[in-house]
């Protein structure tokens, strides 16, 4: 399989505890974003990496959250203390290296839906 | 602040009935604009991609038009079938790579 992967799919955890999601990217695309959606909303930007440097952060992205991508392949999605408002899904999508005039296109994985009891 | 809007929020149909899906942004300094399916508690299907430079894109029963003066795009569906049945999500890119994402709309189609 050559597209996004996330785990866990789902999650299922008590308000309070830590969490930590996973995102493999498409080979060889150095470009990883990350981005949640509620219920009945559009996606909404967290955060971006470009290669192992994370160029971009939301206002979204409270003192809670931290991604890292350590190595410039797989990220990671680490969220503290969680809230009940944190349940969403939790999706990912990884672009390839512009080239020349390159359309610059996302590809999308099947996010992880966590919930927050 | 760039700001998508997506109108009407739901929409049901008979089969075979052809459809328009709105899509507004408020500026117009958009990179690309992209046009995305989402099945129920699924992750995005990249429908169609248009480019700042065009104005519109056909895949199959599908075409997708751009105004960027007048901060529109608009997704037709031809002779939709139940199978189309998702949530229509459209999207501007901005020149950081970030996509910006209207709420969607539901569609439903019914046999």
């Amino acid at each position: 399989d050559t597209g996004v992967s996330q785990d866990p799919r789902h999650k299922i955890t008590k308000r309070g505890q830590n969490v930590t999601f996973r995102c493999d990217p498409i080979s060889e695309h150095n470009r990883l974003y990350w981005y949640r959606q509620t219920l009945g909303q559009g996606p909404e930007f967290l955060t971006y990496f470009q290669n192992e440097a994370q160029l971009e952060k939301s206002r979204l992205l409270s003192d809670r959250f931290s991604a890292e991508r350590p190595k410039g392949s797989f990220s990671t999605l680490e969220i503290q203390r969680t809230e009940q408002g944190d349940s969403a899904m939790y999706l990912c999508a990884s672009s390839p290296p512009l080239r020349g005039r390159d359309v610059d296109e996302q590809f999308f994985g099947p996010g992880t839906r966590l919930t927050v009891l | 602040k760039q700001e998508v809007t997506q109108i009407p929020a739901a929409l049901s149909v008979p089969e075979g009935e052809n459809l328009v899906l709105n899509c507004s942004f408020t500026d117009s300094a958009i990179y690309n604009l992209q046009w995305f399916r989402q099945d129920p508690g699924k992750g995005l299907t990249s429908l169609l991609l248009i480019q700042s430079s065009q104005r519109e894109q056909t895949s199959g029963r599908l075409n997708a038009s751009l105004d960027k003066s007048s901060g529109r795009s608009t997704l037709y569906i031809a002779a939709s079938q139940p199978g189309d049945s998702a949530t229509y999500l459209c999207a501007v890119i901005s020149n950081t790579g970030k996509l910006i994402f209207g709420q969607g709309t539901t569609l439903q189609v019914k046999p």
